[in-house]
């Protein structure tokens, strides 16, 4: 059975205190990793497609990578605005298989 | 342009009435996707749609739930004899083509079912 895997479940930050965020994957055949964010009251939204083991992605203070069995989402000097639910997917059997997400928190 | 309209986004219902939420996709989207998500759970696929067809139903319960994705008009997920337990967020969204090419979903804002 396809499987998605997020740790941990809920992350407190300070401002500026740099982080990463895990996603391990069960899945036959990995056709791609997706990271996407949700806000609060929000649908998800789309932030960064790995296809292959060792490449990167950076969108401002986010940076994904991807090995054989995960992924990572490092977030570098973390601003309040970043604080929200950090989703990773895999396509597997369904369109898109979900984690359950990490709970970003940034305090100023 | 607009992006995935979703409505209503907030239901109440009590118990054995019938909900119909409604997702139009974005302009030149032909795929639609249902997914729904309890609290401190992830999003779980339900269906997934073509314009009149339906692709995936895999993730959907076989009784009391049904989609569809007409010609004209927008998608409808219809859940009948409401219980307590489909209290969730239904999300829908849309992609111009298979979402596993490019993993690209643009998701609505979810329409939020009570039943009392």
């Amino acid at each position: 059975e396809d499987q998605v895997t997020q740790s941990p479940e809920a992350l407190r930050l300070q401002e500026g205190e740099s982080s990463s965020l895990n996603c391990s994957y069960t899945v036959s055949g990995l056709r791609g990793l997706f990271w996407y964010r949700q806000d609060p009251g929000k649908g998800p939204e789309f932030l960064f497609t790995l296809y292959s083991a060792g490449e990167e992605k950076e969108k401002e203070r986010l940076k994904a990578t991807l090995t054989k069995k995960e992924s990572f989402l490092h977030i570098t000097a973390p601003k309040p605005e970043d604080s929200a639910t950090y989703l990773c997917a895999v396509p597997g059997n369904t369109p898109l298989v979900f984690g359950k997400g990490t709970r970003l928190s940034v305090i100023a | 342009n607009a992006g995935v309209m979703q409505n209503p986004r907030h239901l109440v219902r009590r118990r054995g009435q019938e909900a119909r939420l409604r997702c139009s996709p974005m302009k030149g989207h032909s795929h639609v996707y249902w997914y729904r998500q309890l609290p401190e759970e992830g999003l779980k696929f339900m269906v997934y749609l073509q314009k009149e067809n339906i692709i995936d139903e895999s993730g959907m319960p076989k009784e009391r739930f049904s989609a569809e994705f007409p010609k004209e008009g927008p998608s409808i997920l219809r859940i009948q004899q409401v219980v307590r337990g489909d209290s969730a967020a239904y999300f829908c969204a849309s992609s111009p083509g298979l979402a596993a090419g490019t993993g690209e979903l643009f998701f609505g804002e979810g329409s939020r079912l009570t039943v009392l």
